[in-house]
């Protein structure tokens, strides 16, 4: 079966530093990604690993280890827009579907 | 166009009534996916397009459901009879087709059912 966990809801302060877990079950894996959702938007994407180890972009780093099935969102200098839900998913196959998990809400507080 | 197109934005239906959800991918997007998304829940797959061929309609719930995507460009996921269960959000999204990264979603049609 597929499985796809994530924390539900996380609060941090501006200016610190927060790490999103999401541990997956899945079939197959070619490819996990997250993505920022805020209310009533269109998801968009935030990083994309397929081979383990740390990537980073900006504010933003991602991390995969695919022997554990796990991977955390890591983000930096926290913005009080950076308050949104935070999307885990898995791609079981190339060119296939996202699988996602439930979300992680993120709350920035001042 | 530069994005992902969607319309509706908003849809309110009445119990029994069918529906027509539109979503115009992004020029030359080989792969098309529909999404259900509940509130306060991650995207559900529910069916993928190569050009116009459907290739996966494993998420569909019920044959009340149906998608096309008869010229590989626009699709419409339609919904016969609907039901207050169907209330959520649609999101589609395209892809090159190529297996990257490069996965673009539109902004959703809330479909409401009274």
């Amino acid at each position: 079966g597929q499985n796809i966990d994530q924390p539900t809801e996380m609060t941090a302060t501006e200016g610190a530093i927060v790490q999103i877990n999401c541990t997956y079950q899945t079939s197959g894996f070619n490819g996990l990604f997250w993505y920022q959702q805020h209310a009533g938007e269109a998801p968009t994407f935030l990083s994309y690993n397929v081979l383990d180890g740390l990537e980073e972009k900006g504010r933003f780093s991602s991390f995969l280890s695919r022997s554990k099935g796990y991977s955390y969102l890591l983000l930096k200098e926290l913005q009080m827009k950076d308050s949104a839900s935070y999307l885990c998913a898995v791609r079981e196959r190339s060119q296939g579907n996202l699988i996602f998990g439930k979300g992680t809400k993120l709350s920035v507080k001042p | 166009g530069a994005g992902v197109s969607q319309s509706p934005r908003y849809k309110v239906a009445k119990r029994g009534q069918d529906v027509a959800l539109r979503c115009d991918p992004i020029s030359g997007h080989v792969s098309l996916f529909w999404y259900q998304q509940a509130l306060g829940q991650g995207p559900e797959f529910l069916t993928y397009f190569q050009n116009e061929a459907q290739l996966d309609k494993s998420g569909l719930p019920s044959d009340r459901f149906f998608a096309e995507r008869p010229e590989g460009s626009v699709s419409t996921l339609k919904i016969q009879r609907t039901q207050q269960e169907d209330s959520a959000v649609y999101l589609c999204a395209s892809s090159p087709g190529t297996g990257g990264a490069g996965y673009t979603f539109g902004s959703g049609t809330r479909l409401t059912v009274v």
